[in-house]
């Protein structure tokens, strides 16, 4: 596609359900980045994929947290027991291979707002 | 010490005046650096990317560079009022891993 698709856009769930995040990154793009922006706040990383290299998935607040990459395709972020905490834009961005002192600019998602009631 | 930091503001500015925009980072082996735009309700955007210490010009928008005093800047020249959004600027940090930090953002309001 031409740009980073998430799904779905909105999401509102009870306090204590599983909700499941999906991120299309644009095709080519090995890295894939997802992201938290709760309101009026700054970008908080959550998690990294690139290729088939293990993730950084150093940013997930909780073990409630949990993403999926198979390959360099879809990637699923996944929230169980959802907390009014996690209420919070997920953002994910995808960009060109990744090298450690060498970041390629990231292409971001619209996002979906996740809302707990 | 926050790794990205940026002056919230809001920054105002009257059109076509010069908006200026910093950022410090606490990595010293960041080497790429990014500067995004986000409207209210939207997701970020890509103005501009820069890698090596000086000036990069592109369109109305200079970004400047310097790793010794780990300060990265974003000038917005002829400001219009549709300029006014949140402007993040976005560090790797090599010594941390891949991840892309970024900073809370700079609210510019451009105004008529």
């Amino acid at each position: 596609g031409a740009g980073v698709s998430q799904s779905p856009s909105n999401k509102v769930t009870e306090k204590g359900k599983d909700v499941e995040l999906r991120c299309d990154p644009i095709s080519g793009h090995t890295a894939l980045y997802w992201y938290r922006q709760r309101l009026g706040q700054g970008l908080e990383f959550l998690i990294y994929f690139q290729g088939n290299s293990a993730p950084d998935k150093s940013g997930l607040p909780s073990d409630r947290f949990s993403a999926e990459r198979t390959g360099e395709s879809v990637s699923t972020l996944t929230i169980q027991r959802t907390q009014q905490e996690d209420s919070a834009v997920y953002l994910c961005a995808s960009g060109w291979r990744q090298a450690l002192f060498f970041n390629s600019p990231l292409h971001f998602g619209n996002g979906t707002r996740l809302t707990v009631t | 010490q926050k790794e990205v930091e940026q002056n919230s503001g809001p920054l105002s500015v009257p059109e076509g005046a010069i908006a200026s925009l910093n950022c410090t980072y606490s990595d010293r082996g960041s080497q790429s650096f990014f500067w995004y735009r986000q409207y209210s309700g939207k997701s970020p955007e890509l103005i501009m990317s820069i890698y090596s210490n000086g000036d990069k010009e592109d369109g109305r928008f200079t970004a400047q560079l310097n790793k010794a005093s780990q300060y990265v800047s974003l000038l917005i020249r002829d400001s219009q009022p549709s300029d006014s959004a949140t402007y993040l600027c976005a560090v790797n940090a090599p010594n941390s891993g891949y991840a892309l930090n970024f900073g809370k953002g700079t609210s510019l309001l451009v105004t008529p």
